[in-house]
């Protein structure tokens, strides 16, 4: 089946400084999938931070970027220079959009702690 | 714009106990969805529903139950509460069954005593 992988546990940044959490995928229908990055903020629901539906395109949002690397299999999340409020869990995920497999699949979230 | 609803936010039961959750969602969505939610096992998708009345196992199913009566509401049923399967649950949904965006509610904790 498909399946995410990130960066895991906590990655703890220093205010303005710059970040990447890494994100690779492996997706079994024919096509390329849509990629998204989710995030929940603390006392919040998960919500969208944005999302890739065609390859090589680049997605961004809140300082956010991501691109869609299809060679690489890869969906990197990067912000050139972190705040405080951007403290949160980060989700990366994909949805076939072919084949029938239509089940969202999730990575297992990175915890991001940004220090004053 | 639209919003999810869970209920309750916090389910507490007895091992062994049958506890229901219940979601509603007033985005007109076709598709509804039901995580579980561990800390360093991200979300795992338990049943989800392409339509009224549709269920689809997900991966993590067995022990649970789904029930989809209308298109705005999907509950989820604890068939057997046990201590390890406290956990946040999350409904989402989405507007089909494609690549589209999910849409969460702010979940519910079940504890189990």
């Amino acid at each position: 089946g498909d399946s995410v992988t990130q960066t895991e546990g906590q990655v703890t940044v220093s205010e303005s400084k710059s970040l990447i959490i890494n994100c690779t995928y492996s997706a079994t229908s024919i096509g390329y999938p849509n990629l998204f990055w989710y995030v929940r903020y603390p006392g919040e629901g998960l919500q969208l931070l944005l999302k890739v539906i065609t390859a090589g395109q680049k997605g961004s949002s809140r300082g956010f970027e991501a691109t869609y690397n299809k060679e690489a299999t890869s969906f990197h999340l990067q912000k050139a220079s972190v705040q405080e409020s951007d403290s949160a869990v980060y989700y990366c995920a994909l949805r076939s959009t072919s084949g029938g497999n239509y089940k969202p699949t999730f990575g297992k979230g990175t915890s991001l702690v940004v220090h004053p | 714009g639209g919003i999810i609803t869970q209920t309750p936010k916090f389910l507490i039961g007895q091992e062994g106990q049958k506890l229901t959750l219940k979601c509603q969602q007033n985005f007109n969505h076709d598709t509804m969805y039901w995580y579980r939610q561990d800390s360093g096992k991200g979300l795992r998708l338990i049943y989800y529903s392409i339509t009224e009345n549709d269920l689809q196992k997900g991966d993590l199913s067995e022990g649970y139950d789904a029930s989809r009566e209308k298109k705005s509401s999907f509950s989820l049923t604890v068939t057997s509460a046990q201590k390890n399967e406290m956990a946040v649950f999350l409904c989402a949904s989405s507007m089909d069954n494609s690549g589209n965006t999910l849409y969460f509610g702010e979940g519910s904790r079940l504890i189990v005593v």
